[in-house]
């Protein structure tokens, strides 16, 4: 069975400063990784997706997360943090040979600080 | 409209009423799914459809009905709900392929409240 970790329920850091969000994930065949990004009120937003191409692998607004098999894990980043990015952010897990499923995390609320 | 929408964005029901919730996608897709997101829960699969067959039903609760008329449409139908089932419930859709997974693509949901 397939999982993911999201390491801290919440980070804060300030306007400008490096954005670091932690996913460890579980998984018996090669995964297919993704992370999804909500603002309040809405609906999960694709970011990022790896499907076993390149290991570094860019997003939408600036965001990248670097894949690395030995470490089991796909951790998000960005080099300047903006007021707008203050979200929730979602790891997920796939299958790319199984049935249509998604494994989320459990969410890292992201707050930005001025 | 594009994308994934749903109707209505937020509902109040008691918990003798039904009621359904509406997703539609408009981005030729031939998977869709329901999730639920409650408070301090990881996002919970409900059911896929893929080419308008239910092929995933994960464990959920007869007071749950989907239905799917075609590929663009997507039904949950709601009856003697119980006030946990109060949450956000999310529709995505996707490509169906024959080797497995594509992106899922989500509506904005539906804000359910029990009473």
């Amino acid at each position: 069975a397939q999982s993911v970790t999201q390491l801290g329920s919440h980070v804060s850091v300030s306007e400008g400063a490096l954005v670091l969000l932690r996913c460890n994930y579980s998984s018996s065949v090669p995964p297919y990784l993704f992370w999804y990004v909500q603002y309040p009120n809405q609906g999960l937003q694709l970011l990022l997706k790896y499907t076993s191409a390149a290991t570094l692998v860019k997003g939408i607004n600036g965001f990248e997360a670097e894949f690395k098999k030995s470490e089991t894990s796909f951790h998000l980043t960005k080099p300047s943090a903006h007021m707008s990015d203050a979200a929730e952010y979602f790891c997920a897990v796939s299958d790319p040979k199984g049935a249509q499923k998604l494994v989320f995390g459990q969410g890292t609320r992201l707050t930005i600080n001025p | 409209e594009t994308g994934v929408t749903q109707t209505p964005r937020h509902l109040v029901m008691g918990m003798t009423n039904k009621k359904s919730l509406k997703c539609e996608q408009h981005l030729g897709h031939n998977a869709m799914y329901w999730y639920k997101q409650s408070a301090k829960k990881p996002l919970e699969l409900m059911f896929v459809y893929s080419l308008e067959e239910r092929v995933e039903n994960n464990s959920v609760p007869s007071r749950f009905s989907p239905e799917c008329p075609n590929s663009s449409h997507l039904f949950l139908h709601l009856h003697t709900l119980q006030p946990e089932d109060s949450a956000l419930y999310l529709c995505a859709s996707s490509h169906r392929l024959p080797e497995g997974t594509d992106t899922q693509y989500f509506g904005p949901g539906t804000r359910l409240t029990v009473l």
